[in-house]
């Protein structure tokens, strides 16, 4: 049971390229989430989707964009990287009754140069 | 600003005592309380949550204690281990969204 996997692990990207990070969850939850935690920050929640076909903003989405492709699989999409965004990334999901029991990703760290 | 904060961003502990992490939330329409647990290089992990209508929740080794009067959380570890080396964030869930405060390192020392 792998539960939720993300790729990549690790990426750099130069200033204005674009990339989509990628998560899916093996358990059949509903809900997914993308957060971003950064030093002395905590994790921050960028987007969310309580349920397949739906999308919702975060505390900070600016600059993302995001896909929940099917039930399995939720993307988080970076059009113009900057270096504001260096930061790790970690994707989350959870049975819609048990939000305050995510199950999380082991991270994307995501360097901008 | 954040809705939910630790007071301490550190803690030492010898192995054997008991660890208490603390937290202050502000938002006092969140329904659940909650504290992760990070190591290294991991994802959060759940630890234990709590009701808003509850005042204290025990799982295995630990202790959640909610007063709502000065709203503050706080967990409380028993017989700390090595393997409780970690980042803890509390966390508070008001619909389907989680928001986590800044975390505090806890390191357990031989």
């Amino acid at each position: 049971n792998a539960g939720v996997t993300q790729t990549p692990k690790f990426q750099v990207l130069k200033t204005g390229q674009s990339m989509t990070l990628q998560c899916a969850q093996d358990m059949n939850h509903n809900s997914m989430y993308w957060y971003r935690q950064d030093p002395g920050m905590g994790l921050r929640l960028i987007y969310y989707s309580a349920s397949e076909g739906t999308t919702d903003k975060g505390e900070v989405p600016n600059g993302y964009n995001v896909s929940r492709l099917n039930k399995r699989e939720f993307s988080l999409r970076l059009e113009s990287a900057a270096p504001s965004q260096t930061s790790v990334y970690f994707c989350a999901s959870s049975v819609p009754g048990l939000v305050s029991e995510a199950f999380f990703g082991q991270g994307t760290r995501l360097t901008v140069v | 600003g954040e809705s939910v904060g630790l007071h301490l961003p550190t803690l030492s502990v010898q192995e054997g005592d008991n660890s208490i992490i603390n937290c202050a939330y502000s938002n006092s329409a969140s329904d659940y309380f909650i504290w992760y647990k990070q190591e290294s290089g991991k994802g959060p992990q759940f630890i234990i949550d709590i009701r808003s209508n509850m005042d204290k929740r025990q799982g295995q080794r630990v202790t959640v204690l909610l007063n709502k009067t000065v709203k503050h959380l706080s967990l409380q570890i028993a017989a700390t281990q090595p393997g409780d080396s970690a980042v803890y964030f509390c966390a508070e869930k008001s619909d389907y969204k989680l928001s986590f405060g800044a975390g505090t390192t806890v390191t357990v020392r031989a």
